[in-house]
């Protein structure tokens, strides 16, 4: 059974902080990884995908990925309140058609 | 600009009815998904579905079934309404082949609960 895991959180940041969130993943074979956030009561949408090893930078998000320690990550640079909600970690299961997630890590960032 | 519609936000059945979710989307996408999603267990698969008439399960199939009569079209059947199915439940599509499968555009969610 593959396995995406993250801590629940709530992970706690000042504003203008920088957060980070974890990912780990149980199948060596794994190639790309997503990030997906999801403020409260909506639904998620990707902010993040990352294909290879290595970093990925967009804006004030970088996504980092470790084949080796089957790792992923997401830092959030100058952390703003709007950032506050769960950030969902995806990887692929079973072919690319279906994706694995995480169960979330609920960022909040505090003025 | 709505891409993936669910039909119902909120739904209340009583155990053993039998429930429709209804998604649609109008992105022409092949694949469509239905999720649910309930605390600390995060999105898992329930079925999915890559072209007209074909379906695949997920990783939690009991007790659902689904029907893909049209392209834009994705049911998610509840034969016999059960309590610990009440959840939220959420359709999502996206396009064939290649890294571009694997993103995936939500529907707003149709929580259910089942008295």
């Amino acid at each position: 059974q593959k396995e995406v895991e993250q801590n629940s959180g709530p992970l706690s940041v000042p504003e203008g902080a920088i957060a980070s969130l974890n990912c780990t993943y149980s199948d060596r074979g794994s190639q790309s990884f997503f990030w997906y956030r999801q403020y409260s009561g909506k639904s998620p949408e990707l902010i993040m995908s990352i294909y290879s090893n290595g970093d990925k930078e967009d804006g004030r998000f970088t996504a980092q990925l470790n084949k080796a320690s089957q790792y992923v990550s997401l830092l959030i640079r100058d952390s703003q309140p709007s950032d506050s909600a769960t950030y969902l970690c995806a990887g692929p299961s079973g072919g690319y058609n279906k994706l694995i997630f995480g169960a979330g890590t609920r960022l909040a960032v505090h003025p | 600009d709505v891409k993936v519609t669910q039909s119902s936000r909120y739904l209340v059945k009583r155990t053993g009815e039998k429930v429709f979710l209804e998604c649609v989307q109008d992105m022409d996408h092949e694949n469509m998904f239905w999720y649910r999603q309930d605390p600390g267990l995060g999105l898992r698969l329930i079925y999915f579905s890559y072209d007209v008439k074909m379906k695949e399960k997920g990783d939690i199939p009991e007790g659902y079934s689904v029907s893909r009569e049209k392209k834009e079209r994705f049911s998610l059947i509840l034969e016999s309404a059960s309590t610990n199915q009440t959840s939220m439940y959420l359709c999502a599509s996206s396009p064939p082949g290649g890294s571009g499968a694997n993103v995936l555009t939500f529907g707003a969610g149709s929580r259910l609960t089942v008295l």
